[in-house]
C-alpha cells in the first residue's frame, strides 16, 4: 500500500528565504503527484500537478521535482512571503494495483514571519 | 467559473438524525470523491465515483452513502451520524483518472454531531 511522508511537519522561516518542502512516497509505480496548499479551515487549491513522465513542473516561484525512482518529490519556494503561510501538501495517485484512490501526505505547516 | 461546490458549508447535528451534504462541480468532471480531514490522521477517501451510477468504497466508507445519478452532483449521506464523524469533509473532483488528471476541490464543510 503506497505510504507517503512529508518532511518536515512544520516549518517556520523569515522572509525572503528560498524553502525545500519535502514528500517521500514507498512505491514507484505512479500516474502523478500533486501539491495542494491549504489555508485553515478552507479547502485545498492545486499548486502544481507532476505526472509521471515528467521531472519538474514550475508556476512562478514555485518548483516541483519528482524522482519516481527514489520515491521523492520536492516543493522549492523562492523569496518566500508571508502570504505563502499555509499548510501545503502532496498527494500521489498510484499506478498499481487499479487504485483511484490518490494517496496523501499529512502536509507542512508553513509559517513565514514578516 | 470553474469549481466545486459543497453545502452547507456549517453542519451541526444530534446522533441518528441522517443528513446529506451536497456536492456538485461545473466542469464536466467524471471522477468525483469525498474526503474527511481529521487532525494527525490527514486526509482520507470515503468513497468515490467514476461516472454516473458507477461507485466505490475509498478507505473509510463505513457509515457513509453516496449515490451518482447525474454527472454533475455527488451527495454524501450519511444515515445514523454518531459522533466520531465529527471532522472536516471535502469533495473533489478531477477529468478522469488517468496521468493528467488535476484533482479539484470544494471549500469544506465542517460537520459536528453531538
Amino acid at each position: 500500500k503506497q505510504e507517503v511522508t512529508q518532511i518536515p511537519a512544520a516549518l517556520s522561516v523569515p522572509e525572503g528565504e528560498n524553502l525545500v518542502l519535502n514528500c517521500s512516497f514507498t512505491d514507484s509505480a505512479i500516474y502523478n503527484l500533486q501539491w495542494f496548499r491549504q489555508d485553515p479551515g478552507k479547502g485545498l487549491t492545486s499548486l502544481l500537478l507532476i505526472q509521471s513522465s515528467q521531472r519538474e513542473q514550475t508556476s512562478g516561484r514555485l518548483n516541483a521535482s519528482l524522482d519516481k525512482s527514489s520515491g521523492r518529490s520536492t516543493l522549492y519556494i523562492a523569496a518566500s512571503q508571508p502570504g505563502d503561510s499555509a499548510t501545503y501538501l502532496c498527494a500521489v495517485r498510484s499506478a498499481s494495483g487499479g487504485s483511484y484512490i490518490p494517496t496523501f501526505g499529512r502536509g507542512t505547516s508553513l509559517i513565514v514571519h514578516p | 467559473e470553474a469549481q466545486v461546490t459543497q453545502n452547507p458549508r456549517y453542519l451541526i447535528t444530534v446522533t441518528g438524525k441522517k443528513l446529506t451534504v451536497t456536492c456538485s462541480q461545473n466542469m464536466n468532471h467524471e471522477y468525483m470523491s469525498w474526503y474527511r480531514q481529521d487532525p494527525g490522521l490527514g486526509l482520507r477517501q470515503i468513497y468515490y465515483s467514476m461516472n454516473v451510477e458507477v461507485t466505490d468504497k475509498g478507505d473509510v466508507p463505513e457509515g457513509y452513502k453516496v449515490s451518482r445519478k447525474e454527472k454533475r452532483n455527488f451527495p454524501l449521506i450519511l444515515e445514523s451520524p454518531s459522533p466520531n464523524q465529527t471532522s472536516l469533509y471535502f469533495c473533489a473532483s478531477s477529468t478522469s483518472t488517468g496521468v493528467d488528471e488535476k484533482l479539484f476541490f470544494g471549500s469544506g464543510t465542517q460537520l459536528s454531531v453531538l
